[in-house]
């Protein structure tokens, strides 16, 4: 069971806006910077999204991250066949100073 | 950028192993450094940080004790010294870099990982 709680599953087909939630509490993401990493098959994470929202570069405008209050949220919009990755959230945690993960999303290109 | 980790292998329970990672390509003093792993077919779990100067080091629970990280800015690496290992540290294990100068989970940069399979 992951702190931080991301749906296990999306998908959207080509050109669509898709959305990735992440919850947590008030001692990791009400708190603290989210990030969000990308992981393409069989290979390693990619810093996608940091600070909740900035993106480094070389990552297109069309990934974007925002957080309100205990959660926050990956969008996807013009949904590409190369998006499809898994998608990980994950912030500091004051109470057990450490980090935490969310449990990963696939996201699938119909 | 790069950051290249080796030592990885099969270790018997309640074995010992040490994990490298060689960082080139930065200036390795002005970056933490984290270790991060992944069971198969399973997500991210964070182990452990170290900052620049080795200053503030932390652990995951799951670790706590059994694990000690360390880097040697001379040399440009930072190790992981994994004892009392059980089947469950069975992973790949990532090296990090993060520009951060406290705890955090900003990595802009990742290795490629280096098995460890713990069996016996």
């Amino acid at each position: 069971q992951s702190v931080l709680t991301q749906p296990p599953s999306a998908s959207g087909t080509p050109g669509q806006r898709v959305t990735i939630s992440c919850s947590g509490s008030t001692s990791n993401v009400g708190t603290n910077y989210v990030y969000w990493y990308q992981q393409l098959p069989g290979t390693a994470p990619k810093l996608l999204i940091y600070r909740n929202h900035q993106r480094p570069s070389g990552v297109p405008d069309r990934f974007s991250g925002s957080k309100s209050g205990t959660s926050a949220s990956l969008a996807i919009s013009g949904l590409r066949s190369e998006d499809e990755a898994d998608y990980y959230c994950a912030a500091w945690d004051d109470s057990l100073s450490g980090v935490v993960f969310g449990g990963g999303t696939k996201l699938t290109v119909l | 950028v790069q950051l290249v980790e080796s030592g990885g292998g099969l270790v018997q329970p309640g074995g010992s192993l040490r994990l490298s990672c060689a960082a080139s390509g930065f200036t390795f003093t002005d970056y933490s450094m984290g270790w991060v792993r992944q069971a198969p077919g399973k997500g991210l779990e964070w182990v452990s940080f170290v900052t620049s100067t080795s200053a503030d080091i932390y652990y995951a629970d799951s670790v706590k004790g059994r694990f000690t990280v360390s880097r040697d800015n001379a040399k440009s690496s930072v190790y992981l010294h994994m004892t009392s290992l059980r089947a469950e540290d069975t992973a790949l294990y990532y090296c990090t870099r993060s520009p951060t100068s406290g705890g955090s989970c900003y990595y802009d940069y990742w290795g490629q990982g280096t098995l460890v399979r713990v069996s016996s």
